[in-house]
């Protein structure tokens, strides 16, 4: 099993740009989530979906779009980048929502000038 | 609302010592605790998870972590530190028991003097 994968591994962006994060498992698990990493903030939760259809928000989910087409892809796009979306971004996937673990994928940089 | 506190920002210890990571959490029920190791540049991996049961409980890498309900916190130990474990460590709770919305804690930076 690959994990989690997540493309691209860094992105530099203008602002107003847009662009899709990439994220996918292999591990048929239902239960979907995107976080941002931020110094000295920890990970906050932006996105989430709990099976092939279905999503909802997080924290911080302004600025987001999310869709589920599949059990394997949770792409998250930036419609508009600004520089406030500079992050580390991380994917994460589950097999139930609760008493499982979080799987995390290897994160992608953005940066938006 | 729930919430995780990590006092410590950054930690200096010096290699063999043992060490202790504070965690704090806020939340009526009993939580699902979980903490996870960050080395720099990679994704974040599962160190330990409290869902019942014994309150003492054993992770990878020689860690461990204790669960006191009386005092809401979570905190992480290791008796003896290597060199390697030097990375940031986030707690984590399961945001009304649901592990697929985690609430993290800002981090503590762990360096090791040789």
């Amino acid at each position: 099993n690959a994990g989690v994968t997540q493309t691209p591994k860094f992105q530099v962006l203008k602002t107003g740009q847009s662009m899709t994060l990439q994220c996918a498992q292999d591990m048929n698990h239902e239960y979907m989530s995107w976080y941002r990493q931020d110094p000295g903030m920890g990970l906050r939760l932006i996105h989430y979906s709990v099976g092939a259809g279905i999503t909802d928000q997080g924290e911080v989910p302004n600025g987001y779009n999310v869709s589920r087409s599949t059990t394997e892809d949770f792409p998250l796009r930036l419609l508009s980048a600004a520089p406030s979306q500079t992050s580390v971004y991380f994917c994460a996937s589950g097999r139930t929502r609760s008493t499982d673990t979080q799987y995390f994928g290897p994160g992608t940089r953005l940066t938006v000038l | 609302a729930q919430s995780v506190t990590q006092p410590d920002i950054h930690i200096t210890v010096s290699e063999g010592a043992s060490l202790e990571l504070r965690c704090n959490y806020s939340y009526g029920a009993t939580p699902y605790l979980f903490w996870y190791v960050q080395s720099p540049g990679q994704g974040l991996q599962l160190l330990l998870k409290y869902f019942s049961g014994d309150t003492l409980v054993q992770g990878i890498k020689g860690f461990e972590a204790e669960f006191k309900r009386s005092q809401s916190s979570f905190n992480l130990r290791k008796p003896s530190v290597h060199w390697s474990d030097a990375a940031e460590y986030f707690c984590a709770v399961a945001n009304g028991g649901a592990t697929n919305k985690l609430i993290f804690g800002t981090g503590t930076l762990l360096a090791v003097q040789p």
